[in-house]
């Protein structure tokens, strides 16, 4: 069985600041991992992914990621938050890149950008 | 192209009563997925379909079944329904085979509350 978990519910950082939202996973087989964006009152968008191409994920917004296996972990980051970078952010795993597998969501972690 | 349309977008629903709900695919997509995401939680994946058969599904029971038409639109029915069903439910359709990526494009979600 594959699992996420997202460390901090909440995450405040100064506009400007770095941005550090952490997710470890568990898998079975070399996972595809992902990174969600969720809006108030919206669905879910993609920031970005790993398909085992490379460690370092480049997403949009100015979001990247690193995929460190001996850490089981793939972390968001993004250099300088932006007051629009306020929303909830979901790290997701699959066995079989969102198939039929579905995506194994984390709890979620709630970006908070003070000015 | 235009983009995951759900319906409706809020209902109110008591408990016992069954509940259907609607979702129109991305054009050009061949695969829509189903997940359930309670009030401050992570989606859950429900099932997902392809070529209108059920090829994948998640930890629910029975009473959750669906449909995907030749359009490709989708149906989520909810029988008996329970307290614990009150979420919001999210669709996502995607291109799977050799056009495609399998990416997830996710719907803005029914808001469904059982009373």
């Amino acid at each position: 069985a594959q699992s996420v978990t997202q460390l901090g519910s909440h995450v405040s950082v100064s506009e400007g600041a770095l941005v550090l939202l952490r997710c470890n996973y568990s898998s079975s087989v070399p996972p595809y991992l992902f990174w969600y964006v969720q809006y108030p009152n919206q669905g879910l968008q993609l920031l970005l992914k790993y398909t085992s191409a490379a460690t370092l994920v480049k997403g949009i917004n100015g979001f990247e990621a690193e995929f460190k296996k001996s850490e089981t972990s793939f972390h968001l980051t993004k250099p300088s938050a932006h007051m629009s970078d306020a929303a909830e952010y979901f790290c997701a795993v699959s066995n079989l890149g969102g198939g039929a597998d579905g995506l194994t969501f984390g709890k979620g972690t709630h970006l908070i950008i003070q000015p | 192209e235009t983009g995951v349309t759900q319906s409706p977008t809020h209902l109110i629903k008591t408990r016992g009563q069954q509940v259907t709900l609607r979702c129109s695919s991305q054009s050009g997509h061949n695969t829509v997925s189903w997940y359930q995401q309670a009030l401050g939680q992570g989606p859950q994946f429900i099932f997902q379909y392809y070529r209108e058969e059920e090829n994948g599904r998640g930890n629910f029971p029975p009473r959750f079944s669906g449909l995907q038409f030749p359009n490709y639109s989708s149906e989520l029915n909810v029988n008996a329904l329970e307290l614990d069903d009150s979420a919001l439910y999210l669709c996502a359709s995607s291109l799977v085979g050799q056009r495609g990526t399998g990416e997830l494009f996710f719907g803005e979600g029914s808001r469904l509350t059982v009373l």
